[in-house]
C-alpha cells in the first residue's frame, strides 16, 4: 500500500458543484500539504498543516478550503468548482526535519466542465 | 519571497548520452535545501537528489549529480548515461531552513531518444 493515498485518482465534475479530495498517510508525519500542478507553472502550494490544530494558507488558497481531521488525514474542498480549477492536485507529507523531502501521493486529476 | 526558475521548458537527449538541466533560485537565506524531483508519465513525484546548502560537496546518486553554485544561486542536474526510463518532467525545488514549505520551479520536460 502507498504511504500517501489520494482519492479519487480522477474526477470530472460540473461547474458550481462542491467536491472534496481526500488524502491519508501512513508515514506518521505531522506536516501535510496540498499542491496544484498546472502546465508551465510547476506545483503551487494551496494549503499546509503542521498539526491537527494548525492550518495555513499557501500562495493560491482562494476558492479552496481544507480540513485536518486527524494527523493522518487532510482533505481539500472546492466549495463551488469552476473550470479554471481544472488541474492535477497533489497531497504531500513531511516530518518537519529540515532536510527531509516531501512524500507525495499519486495525484488527483480534476476536470471541471 | 523565494522563487525557483527553470529556463528550459523542454529538452531531449540521445540514449546513453549526458544531459544537464538548469535551475536557479532566489533567496535571502543562508541555510536551505534543494531538491530535484522526477515526474514520469505515471505522474508520481519521485525524489532524485537533494543538496544541503551548507555542504560544499556536490551531491551524487548513481547516474545523477548536481552542480551547486551557492554564490550564483544555481543548482543544475546532470544525468549521465541517459536511459529511456529517464523520460519525465523534472522539477527543481527549494526549501528554506526557516520555514517548512517546498517551492517548485515550473519544470523541464526531458525526452530520451532511442
Amino acid at each position: 500500500d502507498a504511504d500517501v493515498t489520494q482519492t479519487p485518482r480522477n474526477r470530472i465534475t460540473k461547474t458550481g458543484k462542491r467536491i472534496m479530495l481526500e488524502c491519508s498517510q501512513t508515514k506518521g508525519h505531522d506536516r501535510m500539504y496540498w499542491y496544484r500542478q498546472d502546465p508551465g507553472l510547476g506545483l503551487r502550494l494551496i494549503y499546509y498543516s503542521f498539526d491537527v490544530k494548525d492550518i495555513n494558507k499557501g500562495e493560491i488558497s482562494d476558492g479552496y478550503s481544507v480540513s485536518r481531521q486527524a494527523q493522518a488525514k487532510f482533505s481539500l474542498s472546492l466549495e463551488s468548482a469552476i473550470p479554471n480549477q481544472t488541474a492535477l492536485y497533489f497531497c504531500a507529507t513531511s516530518d518537519g526535519g529540515r532536510s527531509t523531502e516531501a512524500f507525495f501521493g499519486q495525484g488527483t486529476r480534476l476536470t471541471v466542465v | 519571497a523565494q522563487t525557483v526558475t527553470q529556463s528550459q521548458p523542454e529538452m531531449s537527449v540521445q540514449e546513453a548520452e549526458t544531459v544537464t538541466l538548469s535551475c536557479t533560485y532566489d533567496t535571502s537565506e543562508n541555510n536551505y535545501y534543494l531538491f530535484w524531483y522526477k515526474q514520469p508519465p505515471s505522474r508520481q513525484m519521485i525524489l532524485v537528489i537533494r543538496q544541503e546548502a551548507y555542504k560544499q560537496q556536490n551531491a551524487t546518486e548513481n547516474r545523477f549529480s548536481v552542480n551547486f553554485q551557492k554564490a550564483a544561486k544555481s543548482f543544475s542536474l546532470k544525468i549521465s548515461d541517459s536511459q529511456l526510463g529517464d523520460t519525465a518532467m523534472y522539477f527543481c525545488a527549494f526549501k528554506g531552513a526557516s520555514y517548512d514549505k517546498v517551492i517548485f520551479g515550473p519544470g523541464t520536460s526531458l525526452s530520451v531518444i532511442p
